[in-house]
């Protein structure tokens, strides 16, 4: 099981934002990933094993952590990125994902 | 540029099946990779429903108890996904993905296709 904090992060443009992950077990490093997802789109991968951004990923972006606990770092928010971010434990099977969680402008 | 793209019926009678395809374009699905689907509803959150290597190997998720088929088609670049029986529970978004490190990783997402399930 993955848990997210908070469930809503309210923050205004240029503000940094902190999210967090929790797995109920060790999932390593390898296989921790992060996602945004907007209304109506697919969800976009953001960061692969906990640390590495993917293709086309600004590098505002960042991600860390490793065993149970991560994290990923959003430096200074742009509009664009207020949406709704999972993380998500591709080591295992099955895979699993995190509730989510809402980063929206204040 | 590799893209996915879902197709199948919106719309699905309880005990009937659901049947999807995902066409993979700009690359070949029996060169390499895992291609699996994952459904989003409101109730459930992301669910990883499984996957097929491109040597045709399967992996699915436990909680479906059964129910799930995939495949491929490689001389058509596509993938499948059978669920039987479905129910009202099974109404979601589904996603077809591909995943390079493991059965269950998803770096690549179609835009997905809304299924309901009702009478």
């Amino acid at each position: 099981v993955l848990t997210q904090s908070p469930g809503t992060l309210s923050l205004s443009p240029g503000e940094r934002a902190t999210l967090s992950c929790r797995a109920s077990q060790n999932v390593g490093s390898d296989f921790l990933a992060w996602f945004q997802q907007k209304p109506g789109q697919a969800p976009r991968l953001l960061i692969y094993a906990s640390q590495y951004r993917g293709p086309g990923v600004p590098d505002r972006f960042s991600g860390s952590g490793s065993g149970t606990d991560f994290s990923l770092t959003i430096r200074s928010l742009e509009t664009e990125d207020f949406a709704v971010y999972y993380c998500h434990q591709y080591g295992n099977t099955p895979g699993t994902f995190g509730q989510g969680t809402k980063v929206e402008i204040k | 540029q590799t893209h996915l793209q879902e197709s199948g019926p919106g719309l699905v009678r309880p005990s009937g099946t659901l049947s999807l395809t995902c066409t993979v374009f700009g690359y070949s699905i029996s060169t390499g990779n895992f291609w699996g689907w994952i459904r989003q509803s409101p109730e459930s959150g992301l669910e990883w429903i499984g996957s097929v290597s491109h040597a045709g190997d399967t992996y699915y998720n436990p909680s479906l108890r059964g129910r799930v088929t995939m495949s491929l088609d490689t001389s058509k670049n596509q993938f499948s996904l059978k669920m039987s029986p479905v129910t009202v529970t099974d109404t979601a978004v589904y996603f077809c993905v591909r995943g390079s490190s493991s059965p269950t990783a998803a770096g690549l997402w179609g835009p997905g296709t809304r299924v309901t399930v009702s009478s």
